[in-house]
């Protein structure tokens, strides 16, 4: 299994510039989420996904847009890129199998910077 | 919203040394979770706490869960070099929401 994958690992925009974030999981699981990490503020939720079909938006979904055709892949768009948006991007998965939000897997990131 | 609050968010310890990380959190659930994070990488999970009273140990880690309290303790026993890495607790409520994190140093 290779797990949680996510492309590009690094990406330089230029403000208004628009762009997709790649994510997939290969373990089939249900819940698919995208998280933003900045210094000294952890990581919060922008959108997040319980099957195909379905997303909802997190703490910060203002942005960004996602959409979710199939169990494996969870694209997240820019729509129009600004410097706050300048941030490491997370996807993680989580079966919900036995009950749910176990614990999550997360893909390698991708960072991102917005000049 | 849910909050959750990490203490202390900086940790410099020498080998050998006891300490324990504070997770707070702001209304009720009843599922906590501890990741790590090394620098410039992902996140890797090392407890998931469902239920008042859990303990988890994984080697000198361990965890543990009081929902009345709305608190989790990560407990660092004899600390190695090893350790050092970011933690961070979640809770899940509507969402996940996660602390701020612990930076951990461990000094030889």
């Amino acid at each position: 299994n290779a797990g949680v994958t996510q492309t590009p690992k690094f990406q330089v925009l230029k403000t208004g510039q628009s762009m997709t974030l790649q994510c997939a999981q290969d373990m089939n699981h249900e819940y698919m989420s995208w998280y933003r990490q900045d210094p000294g503020m952890g990581l919060r939720l922008i959108h997040y996904s319980v099957g195909a079909g379905i997303t909802d938006q997190g703490e910060v979904p203002n942005g960004y847009n996602v959409s979710r055709s199939t169990t494996e892949d969870f694209p997240l768009r820019l729509l129009s890129a600004a410097p706050s948006q300048t941030s490491v991007y997370f996807c993680a998965s989580s079966s919900l199998a036995g009950g749910p939000y176990n614990e999550q897997f997360f893909g390698p990131g991708t960072r991102l910077t917005v000049l | 919203e849910l909050k959750v609050e990490q203490n202390p968010l900086f940790l410099s310890m020498q080998e050998g040394k006891n300490y324990t990380i504070y997770c707070n959190y702001s209304t009720t659930s009843d599922r906590l979770y501890w990741y790590r994070q090394d620098p410039g990488k992902s996140l890797e999970s090392l407890f998931v706490l469902l239920s008042n009273g859990a303990v988890k140990q994984e080697g000198r880690l361990m965890a543990s869960l009081d929902t009345k309290a709305r608190l989790s303790t990560l407990h660092i026993t004899a600390a190695v070099h090893d350790l050092s890495a970011t933690y961070f607790c979640a809770v899940f409520g509507n969402q996940f929401y996660f602390g701020t994190g612990t930076s951990l140093t461990v000094i030889p």
